[in-house]
């Protein structure tokens, strides 16, 4: 069963814009982790985020967590024509082991 | 630095015949996960290893499926008697085990597309 939902499920912009997605979880968790997949390819890492941490950058990405209310955001910066993919959290529910994922946000950054 | 590596990327096959799908994980990772997608879903974990030691399977891995990882290396992932639901996207992963530093981060390969006519 996916623990993780992303909102919106689809997001189009212009490029240059920022692009925000959400994703909400259901368990407690050790870390959630974001991760962007290009059409029919595999998911690359983006970035994980520690359940004791609010907020993480990595270049043009800022993460933010609420463990209260069991939400993180993904904030995309200044977005390009190759952000165009759709992108998952996924969260381990405290086992350490195996990650549950959302069914993803698809984002179109339009030249 | 090479990533964790499938083969094949592709495969087609005819309802009921076996099919074996193989992982390499990033060499340093102790840790191998198989993951099942499917169109318009997130990947859905399947079953992982912790070097060649299977410890965990879901509930999705029926008797048709089965994995290895005999040395603790590349692992395979094999499906037997295919049927037509099985077509997915398998996803690879790898990881270190788990300490303070790296919290888990799992790192996948590029997937092997089956499709079951």
């Amino acid at each position: 069963s996916q623990q993780g939902e992303e909102d919106p499920q689809a997001l189009s912009i212009q490029e240059g814009e920022n692009a925000t997605m959400n994703c909400s979880y259901k368990t407690s968790i050790n870390n959630l982790q974001w991760y962007r997949q290009n059409s029919g390819r595999g998911l690359v890492h983006l970035i994980l985020i520690r359940s004791n941490e609010r907020e993480k950058h990595s270049g043009r990405l800022r993460v933010t967590l609420d463990t209260s209310k069991k939400s993180s955001s993904l904030l995309i910066t200044a977005s390009r024509a190759a952000d165009t993919a759709s992108y998952f959290c996924a969260t381990d529910g405290g086992s350490n082991y195996k990650l549950t994922f959302g069914k993803g946000t698809l984002l179109t950054v339009n030249p | 630095d090479t990533g964790v590596s499938q083969d094949p990327r592709h495969k087609i096959t005819k309802r009921g015949q076996n099919v074996t799908f193989r992982c390499d994980p990033i060499s340093e990772h102790n840790r191998l996960y198989w993951y099942r997608q499917t169109l318009g879903q997130g990947p859905e974990f399947l079953t992982y290893f912790q070097n060649e030691a299977q410890l965990e399977k879901s509930r999705l891995l029926s008797d048709r499926f089965s994995a290895e990882r005999p040395k603790g290396s590349f692992s395979t992932l094999e499906i037997q008697r295919t049927e037509q639901g099985d077509s997915a996207m398998y996803l690879c992963a790898s990881s270190l085990v788990a300490t303070a530093r790296n919290y888990n981060e799992q790192f996948f390969g590029p997937g092997t597309r089956l499709t079951v006519l």
